[in-house]
């Protein structure tokens, strides 16, 4: 079946790295995607990682895949307090499937 | 282009009421879904689309409708509304394959159901 599981908060200080992991059942995604959702606004791609990839780096951002394990990471370098939202990882089969997303607090 | 374009932002609805939830793309893309946001769930997908005249049910369809006669429009249509679909709905598209694209997602309509 399809399940996305996500821790739901996490809680960094400016300047340090965040990660954000995430684990899902279906061994056929092809895509996983990670989105931000700022407060009152809908979801924004942040990036996404093909399934035969094991890293994928985007300026301050870092994925990583561990396909035997199921288990996708988000890693934010010097975190900011604008890097403070949800994050949702999600899965692509033939539909999109979400997990709970995860509350990234950035304190001073 | 305005991207995906969702109306009404917020609406309260009586127990019973029936709405429509519009959503509109401009970017001549064939997939599109609905999902709903609640709280310690992530967004569920409702119902989906891959082109004009195709229409699907995804995990929550339960007491909504969709329909797809143009390529631009996805409305989202609420029977009888229940407390229980109090929720943020979101609207996204994707150029065919969103495995290659990711999806677009509109800003949302807050819907209360009192």
């Amino acid at each position: 079946g399809e399940d996305v599981e996500q821790s739901l908060f996490l809680s960094v200080r400016e300047g340090d790295s965040s990660v954000i992991n995430c684990t899902y059942t279906d061994s056929s995604s092809t895509y996983l995607y990670w989105y931000k959702q700022e407060p009152g606004a809908g979801l924004q791609l942040l990036t996404y990682i093909f399934s035969n990839m094991d890293m994928k780096q985007d300026q301050r951002l870092t994925v990583l895949l561990n396909k035997k394990d199921k288990h996708l990471s988000l890693r934010i370098a010097d975190t900011q307090t604008g890097d403070s939202a949800i994050y949702f990882c999600a899965e692509n089969t033939d539909k999109l499937i979400f997990g709970t997303g995860t509350r990234l607090q950035v304190f001073p | 282009n305005a991207g995906v374009t969702q109306t009404p932002k917020f609406q309260v609805l009586k127990t019973g009421q029936s709405m429509t939830l519009q959503c509109a793309q401009d970017m001549n893309h064939e997939y599109m879904s609905w999902y709903r946001q609640d709280p310690g769930m992530g967004l569920r997908l409702i119902h989906y689309s891959v082109g004009a005249g195709i229409t699907d049910q995804g995990e929550v369809p339960n007491g909504y409708n969709v329909s797809r006669s143009t390529t631009e429009d996805f409305p989202l249509r609420l029977l009888s509304a229940a407390p229980s679909q109090t929720s943020v709905y979101f609207c996204a598209s994707s150029y065919g394959d969103s495995r290659n694209y990711g999806y677009t997602f509109g800003s949302g309509t807050r819907l209360t159901v009192v």
